[in-house]
């Protein structure tokens, strides 16, 4: 069975300061891995996906994030976090999306 | 371009009424449609999703249903609303095409409360 797991309920980072929000997965077979952000009482919103290829994907509002497959991994970073990145933020994989729990960003000015 | 659009935006019924909510999907054809449900405002749970017209699955046994009339209209409902039905439902939808690859598209979302 394909899963998602998010270790971090909440992120905390300076404005400014990079940020990393990780997400782990299992699956068989090739995983296909996206990230979505949500801000409040909104829909989500898609940010990157992996498919193939290059192990950092690059997305949305200067948003990327690097699979890892030795380490199952597919962690969302952005080099200078931003107050408005504060928000909901959900990894995923593929067929019918498994979504992990989520991960609140909270950015301080 | 391809939008979503959910309506109502927000819902207040009381328990043992029926529920209708409707989402309808623009520009784009033979999509596929989900219905999700968000709970204190964390994880997605997903409650039925369809490939086509009529063709619907039901990914959690519960009283809701859900119906496909037309290939971009994608309606939930139910006959008598539980307190444990409150949350935040939302649709949405891909390309249809590439199976699993594709990301989805979200609505804005309906917060149903029910007393």
């Amino acid at each position: 069975a394909q899963s998602v797991a998010q270790p971090e309920d909440q992120v905390n980072v300076a404005e400014g300061n990079p940020l990393t929000v990780k997400c782990t997965y299992s699956v068989s077979g090739n995983p296909y891995l996206f990230w979505y952000v949500q801000y409040p009482n909104r829909g989500l919103q898609f940010l990157l996906k992996y498919i193939t290829g290059d192990n950092l994907v690059k997305g949305s509002y200067g948003f990327e994030a690097e699979f890892n497959k030795s380490q199952t991994s597919f962690h969302l970073k952005k080099p200078s976090a931003l107050v408005s990145d504060s928000a909901l933020y959900f990894c995923a994989v593929s067929g019918k999306l498994i979504f992990g729990q989520g991960t609140t960003l909270q950015v301080k000015p | 371009s391809q939008t979503i659009h959910q309506w109502p935006a927000t819902l207040v019924q009381p328990v043992g009424s029926p529920l209708s909510l409707e989402c309808t999907v623009e520009g784009t054809s033979n999509p596929n449609l989900y219905w999700y449900r968000q709970a204190a405002g964390r994880g997605l749970q997903l409650l039925f999703y369809s490939v086509g017209i009529g063709q619907i699955s039901s990914e959690v046994p519960q009283n809701l249903s859900a119906s496909r009339p037309q290939d971009r209209q994608f309606i939930l409902s139910s006959k008598k609303l539980l307190l444990s039905d409150s949350g935040f439902y939302l649709c949405a939808f891909d390309r249809g095409t590439s199976g699993v690859s594709n990301e989805q598209f979200f609505g804005p979302g309906t917060r149903l409360t029910v007393l």
